[in-house]
């Protein structure tokens, strides 16, 4: 069975700071991957996902996410972060060959101090 | 364009006791898939629904099952409920079963007492 790894439990960091979230899945075929966040009392959404060609997406809010196959890793980036990206952000892989079924990490708390 | 719905958003239960919850899809939307968040926890595969049929499955027992209607909306009911069912039962809905998108609702929050 697959499972995703997010490195991080909770991580605090100012204003402008530079954030990025390791997420490792383990799975040996084609994936789907995704970034959803959680803002406080709002349901999940999604930030980016990568389905195939460019390794590195770009998604809303200035997020990026760069997909290193060899590493099996999906790590989300963002340059200079901002008090309204304090959230819990949540790494999910789906197999090509599991429909639509979504393997979420545990997630990640951020915590932007202004 | 009404995005994913789901109610109630609060429940309180005691143990032993059944519960039913319901979501409607975003609009344009055929698949239905549930998912239970416990608190401190990434979001776990319940099951999901296309064609009114289950069509996977994760790792919960039978006393979790559920239903689709015609109209795409769908139905979480647990049996004999347990203190650790407690927990934040999240709906998506995306179109058809080949790993598109999911769009997730608010939830509703159960509580087993």
């Amino acid at each position: 069975a697959q499972s995703v790894s997010q490195h991080n439990h909770h991580v605090i960091l100012s204003e402008a700071a530079s954030l990025e979230l390791g997420c490792n899945y383990s799975y040996g075929g084609t994936v789907n991957l995704f970034w959803y966040v959680q803002y406080p009392g709002q349901h999940l959404q999604l930030l980016l996902k990568y389905f195939s060609g460019d390794p590195l997406v770009k998604g809303i809010k200035g997020f990026e996410a760069e997909f290193i196959k060899s590493k099996f890793s999906f790590n989300l980036r963002k340059p200079s972060v901002q008090w309204s990206d304090t959230a819990e952000y949540f790494c999910a892989v789906n197999p090509k060959a599991a429909g639509n079924k979504l393997t979420f990490g545990g997630g990640t708390r951020v915590l932007v101090k202004p | 364009d009404a995005g994913v719905t789901q109610s109630p958003t609060h429940l309180i239960k005691t143990r032993g006791q059944q519960v039913t919850l319901r979501c409607s899809p975003k609009s344009g939307h055929d698949t239905v898939s549930w998912y239970q968040q416990a608190l401190g926890q990434g979001p776990q595969f319940i099951f999901q629904y296309y064609e009114e049929e289950e069509r996977q499955r994760g790792n919960f027992p039978d006393r979790f099952s559920g239903h689709q209607f015609p109209n795409y909306s769908s139905e979480l009911n647990v049996n004999a409920l347990l203190l650790g069912d407690s927990a934040l039962y999240l709906c998506a809905s995306s179109r058809g079963t080949g790993g598109a998108e999911a769009f997730f609702g608010q939830g509703t929050r159960l509580t087993v007492v």
